[in-house]
């Protein structure tokens, strides 16, 4: 089965750039799509086909794909912005498949 | 606006049935660009895809969960149910009700709208 791997936790200051790293046999391949999950909330798509954005995410938020990693980058980064991340691809057989997701914390 | 709405029992006996229903507002169960789909997330833990569900019947399943789950869709109701049998401990979860967007009303798109989820836990 395809395995996405994702740090647990990522941890930066306010105003600073956080990247959240997503590392899967040549992902760069496959259509990434990342969430946003605050404590109690269902998540929210915030980048989806590797780097588009939905309306009503800020720019600040972007993404990328290259090889066997996708990242998703946090510019200037707020406290609201504190959050569980997941990746997600598509995968033959396996269907839909997450990464472990990444627990942001803003300092 | 789109809005998705999970209902059905919060408590399931461990061995029995779990069924849920996503009532659709906003939008249409019918709408050709989408698929629709069902993702749990145990507690404190990540998400799994369970499966996803097309109007007209195309329905694609988590391998690990093929074998005790069925999706379909009630276009009348406006509704996508699920139903897994033989539901054990480790299907405690929140379960979620999603969209999948994408270029080509395939299913390997994305989950664009979420609605809140409902929590089932499996008693034993």
């Amino acid at each position: 089965s395809y395995v996405l791997t994702q740090p647990p936790s990522v941890s930066v200051a306010p105003g600073q750039t956080a990247s959240i790293t997503c590392g899967g046999n040549d992902i760069g391949r496959k259509g990434v799509h990342w969430y946003q999950q605050k404590p109690g909330q269902a998540p929210v798509l915030v980048v989806y086909d590797d780097s588009d954005r939905p309306s009503g995410i800020p720019e600040r938020l972007s993404g990328s794909n290259s090889g066997n990693t996708a990242t998703l980058t946090i510019s200037r980064v707020e406290a609201g912005d504190e959050a569980d991340y997941y990746c997600q691809v598509w995968h033959g057989g396996d269907g839909g498949v997450f990464g472990g997701g990444t627990k942001l914390t803003v300092l | 606006q789109l809005q998705l709405q999970e209902s059905g029992p919060g408590l399931v006996r461990a061995s029995e049935t779990l069924s849920l229903t996503c009532t659709v507002s906003g939008g249409s169960v019918r709408d050709t660009s989408y698929y629709w789909a069902w993702i749990r997330q145990p507690p404190g833990k990540g998400l799994e895809w369970v499966g996803s569900v097309y109007y007209n019947g195309n329905i694609y399943y988590n391998p690990s969960l093929k074998s005790r789950i069925s999706l379909s869709t009630d276009t009348s109701q406006n509704q996508v149910s699920l139903k897994m049998n033989s539901v054990a401990a480790a299907d405690t979860a929140v379960y979620y009700c999603a969209r999948v967007a994408s270029f080509s009303s395939s299913w390997y798109g994305w989950f664009d709208s979420w609605g809140l989820g409902t929590l089932v836990t499996v008693s034993s």
